[in-house]
């Protein structure tokens, strides 16, 4: 079974600084993607970061950047210069092609100003 | 910018009674999917649609669920009786299909409060 591990329900970080969210996912798949999505007070949806499991190289969008471990299983997310609307629950997810996501508890960061 | 859409935004229901929750997918997307979302808990997933009938479900779509496509737009999950752990967000997802990375697009959400 594939499942998703979020070990930290909460963070806190200032503002301007560097935060980073662990996540960890057990597969036996090879072929697979891997999501932070950010879901803030309204409860939408927002993909923030994607990770192809065949690429080595770590994805980046502007001050997000992940660190994909692929032997750990390992997927973390590290925000750069946070704001303070970065604060939100954030979804660590994980995608077999042509399957349904998995995923993590969660991760509710906050922006301390 | 394309975007899935669901309707109502909130929807409240007394216990026992159906609710219908909407959905209008991306246009040129085929595959379908609906997640809930418990307060406080991880969204998980109910069920996939794809070519007028489910491809998989999870062991939370019971026989109280039912999915349709009913037109060529909209694709509706019905809770045929409601029970009060009923009472969650629930996400519209869709994608095209084709090639080995199909993103899945979610939409705003439907709050269902079971009172």
């Amino acid at each position: 079974a594939q499942t998703v591990t979020q070990s930290q329900p909460e963070m806190s970080v200032q503002e301007a600084e560097t935060v980073t969210l662990s996540c960890t996912y057990d597969t036996s798949e090879s072929d697979y993607y891997l999501f932070w999505y950010k879901q803030p007070p309204s409860r939408q949806m927002i993909l923030v970061i994607r990770q192809e499991a065949y690429k080595q190289q770590n994805a980046t969008e502007n001050r997000f950047s992940v660190n994909f471990q692929k032997a750990a299983k390992s997927f973390s997310l590290k925000i750069s210069d946070s704001q303070l609307g970065d604060a939100a629950m954030y979804f660590c997810a994980y995608l077999i092609p042509n399957n349904d996501m998995r995923f993590g508890a969660g991760t509710r960061l906050t922006v301390k100003p | 910018e394309p975007e899935v859409t669901q309707t109502p935004s909130h929807q409240v229901t007394q216990m026992g009674q159906e609710v219908i929750l909407r959905c209008v997918p991306i246009s040129n997307h085929l595959y379908f999917y609906w997640y809930r979302q418990i307060l406080g808990q991880k969204v998980e997933f109910l069920v996939s649609f794809y070519n007028n009938e489910i491809s998989e479900k999870s062991e939370i779509f019971d026989d109280q669920f039912s999915v349709e496509r009913p037109d060529g737009s909209n694709f509706t999950l019905k809770i045929r009786s409601t029970k009060l752990e009923d009472s969650a967000m629930y996400f519209c997802a869709s994608r095209v299909t084709g090639g080995s990375y199909n993103e899945q697009f979610f939409g705003p959400g439907t709050r269902l409060t079971v009172l």
